[in-house]
């Protein structure tokens, strides 16, 4: 069965304090793996699509890399604006998203 | 860019009503997908549709049922609502031309009293 796993569960990290979140995957194949950003009660913003080992993409503070069993976001110097709940989903056919539990981020000033 | 729209953004039924959820995607795109999301819980698959034809199922209750019709939007349409079904329903859309990348709407907040 497919799992994808997310840790921490919570992470608190002072302004500046730079940190990576972790998503474990298992999948029959492959199909792509996404990272969401999700604020309390609103719909999951997309953030990064990676697809094959050894890949990276960057978006302001966020940097997100792919092995094959695994994801990694590393946020660097963090603000208070980059709390949220960061989401980790796969897909495993043309349609389905399998998510983690998420990982929830708060930075304080 | 234009976005997701989701309609209502709340909602408050009773047991055993029925409720509508609309959808309308990013202009383009061509597959709508259904999630629900309960409290402190992450995104379950329910249902897609590619071109208005269903193209997956999750674990959507034999109680709902959704379509997407000729102009692209879609509706979830869910019967003899329970306590349980309390939950964010978010409706996200994407294209074959753009690498499947799921756009989400703000969701629609469903409470069963």
């Amino acid at each position: 069965e497919d799992q994808v796993t997310q840790s921490p569960e919570a992470l608190r990290l002072q302004e500046g304090e730079s940190s990576s979140l972790n998503c474990s995957y298992t999948v029959s194949g492959l199909r792509g793996l996404f990272w969401y950003r999700q604020d309390p009660g609103k719909g999951p913003e997309f953030l990064f699509t990676l697809y094959s080992a050894g890949e990276e993409k960057e978006k302001e503070r966020l940097k997100a890399t792919l092995t094959k069993k695994e994801s990694f976001l590393h946020i660097t110097a963090p603000k208070p604006e980059d709390s949220a709940t960061y989401l980790c989903a796969v897909r495993v056919n043309d349609y389905k998203l399998s998510f983690g539990a998420g990982t929830t981020v708060t930075v304080r000033a | 860019a234009a976005g997701v729209i989701q309609s209502p953004r709340h909602l408050i039924k009773e047991k055993r009503e029925t409720a509508t959820l609309k959808c309308y995607p990013i202009p383009r795109h061509d597959t709508v997908y259904w999630y629900q999301q309960g409290p402190g819980q992450d995104p379950q698959f329910l249902i897609s549709f590619y071109e208005k034809m269903q193209s997956d199922k999750g674990s959507i209750p034999d109680r709902f049922s959704a379509q997407q019709f000729s102009d692209y939007h879609s509706e979830l349409n869910m019967s003899s609502l329970e306590l349980g079904d309390s939950a964010l329903y978010f409706c996200a859309s994407s294209s074959r031309t753009n690498s499947y990348e799921q756009y989400f709407g703000p969701g629609t907040r469903l409470t069963v009293t």
